[in-house]
């Protein structure tokens, strides 16, 4: 059965510093992957997916990704954080063909200081 | 373009009753997955249905069950309420592409 790991529950970063989130994935083969973006009482924003070819991905409000084969990860990054990121982050691995069943890791809640 | 919403936004119930919960889809959206946030964890699939068919499930029990309508709207249902099925839960609807959009959810609350 496929499981996404994010290793860590929270993050504390001051407004302006870089930001990597992190993804570690474990199926057979590779799996589609997702960020996802969850503010407080709301639902989720898809920030960026990866399905094939390039390996850095680009996504909304300035979020990449880099999808590593060799190390089951899919980390999320963000080179200057603003207060309003200040959010929960989910991972998500899709199986690349067949049934679609999603798997989320427990998230990533992100404290920006000022 | 009206975006995925829920109803209701929240509710309370007992343990043993019944509940259901609607979603009506992004327009143009032929499929709709609903999933189980418990506080702190991530959403867990619970089912999605493709133009009125089951067309995957996750690890949930029978007595949660769904419908999809011709408009593509749907509703879960939930028969037998247990104090651990408090949780949001949260509706998104896709076009088959793997690309979801969710709703703010319904919190479920049981007492």
């Amino acid at each position: 059965a496929q499981s996404v790991t994010q290793p860590d529950i929270h993050i504390t970063v001051s407004e302006g510093a870089s930001l990597e989130l992190r993804c570690n994935y474990s199926y057979g083969a590779t799996p589609y992957l997702f960020w996802y973006v969850q503010s407080p009482g709301q639902g989720l924003q898809l920030l960026l997916k990866y399905f094939s070819g390039d390996t850095l991905v680009q996504g909304i409000k300035g979020f990449e990704a880099e999808f590593k084969r060799s190390q089951s990860s899919f980390n999320l990054r963000k080179p200057s954080v603003h207060w309003s990121d200040a959010a929960e982050y989910f991972c998500a691995v899709v199986p690349s063909g067949g049934s679609y069943i999603p798997t989320f890791g427990r998230g990533t809640s992100l404290i920006v200081h000022p | 373009e009206t975006g995925v919403t829920q109803s209701p936004t929240h509710l309370i119930k007992t343990r043993g009753q019944q509940v259901t919960l609607r979603c009506s889809s992004q327009s143009g959206h032929n499929t709709v997955s609903w999933y189980q946030q418990a506080l702190g964890q991530g959403p867990q699939f619970i089912f999605q249905y493709y133009r009125e068919e089951e067309n995957g499930r996750g690890n949930f029990p029978p007595r949660f069950s769904g419908l999809q309508f011709p408009n593509y709207s749907s509703e879960l249902n939930v028969n037998a309420l247990e104090l651990d099925d408090s949780a949001l839960y949260l509706c998104a609807s896709s076009l088959g592409d793997n690309i979801q959009y969710f709703g703010a959810g319904t919190r479920l609350s049981v007492l």
